[in-house]
């Protein structure tokens, strides 16, 4: 059975500072792995996603993960935060031959001071 | 692409009544996919879709919910009867591959 860990339930960042969300999961097959971002009153969308080859994955705005297999990790990071950071993410996991059954985090709410 | 469509985008209803949710996914789009989300327990998976089939329901709460999929471009999950506990957003998903793509979620009030 697959799951996903995400530390922190919320994480508080200065306008400027590193953003790092971290994220673990349990898969006993080669997992994709994604991280998607929930804004209020909005549905999920797609941050950025491993499926193969390169471990460190680039999205949209500025944010990127690694997939670190040793320590089952796929942390997100943002070098410098914006007040439009300010949202909730979500780190999935999903089985390749699974039928794309995808299992979420909890969430991480992410606040960003001025 | 308008993108998936839910509709309503808020319902209010009384406890015992039926509420139908609907949900147009993306064209083309092969699989559909029904989620709740609350503050208590998250993103729940309800059940999903391949091909207008029922592939894995094991997440739908309990004999009031229940869903269809009629053909490739609409599905409903209905609660009959509806309780206070049924409140709480429900999102639709659909994808082609690997990656979802939600709707804007219906936001479901039972009082």
């Amino acid at each position: 059975a697959q799951s996903v860990t995400q530390l922190g339930s919320h994480v508080s960042v200065s306008e400027g500072a590193l953003v790092l969300l971290r994220c673990n999961y349990s898969s006993s097959v080669p997992p994709y792995l994604f991280w998607y971002v929930q804004y209020p009153n909005q549905g999920l969308q797609l941050l950025l996603k491993y499926t193969t080859g390169a471990t460190l994955v680039k999205g949209i705005n500025g944010f990127e993960a690694e997939f670190k297999k040793s320590e089952t990790s796929f942390h997100l990071t943002k070098p410098s935060a914006h007040m439009s950071d300010a949202a909730e993410y979500f780190c999935a996991v999903s089985d390749r031959g699974g039928g794309f059954k995808t299992i979420f985090g909890a969430g991480t709410r992410l606040f960003v001071k001025a | 692409d308008a993108g998936v469509i839910q509709s309503p985008r808020h319902e209010v209803t009384e406890m015992g009544q039926e509420v139908t949710l609907r949900c147009k996914p993306i064209s083309g789009h092969d699989y559909l996919f029904w989620y709740r989300q609350t503050m208590m327990r998250g993103l729940e998976l309800l059940i999903y879709f391949n091909n207008n089939v029922p592939i894995d329901d094991s997440g739908m709460p309990e004999d009031r919910f229940s869903a269809k999929m009629p053909n490739a471009s609409f599905s409903t999950l209905k609660i009959q009867p509806s309780e206070p506990r049924d409140s709480a957003v429900y999102f639709c998903a659909s994808s082609l591959g690997e990656t979802q793509y939600f709707g804007p979620g219906t936001r479901l009030l039972v009082l």
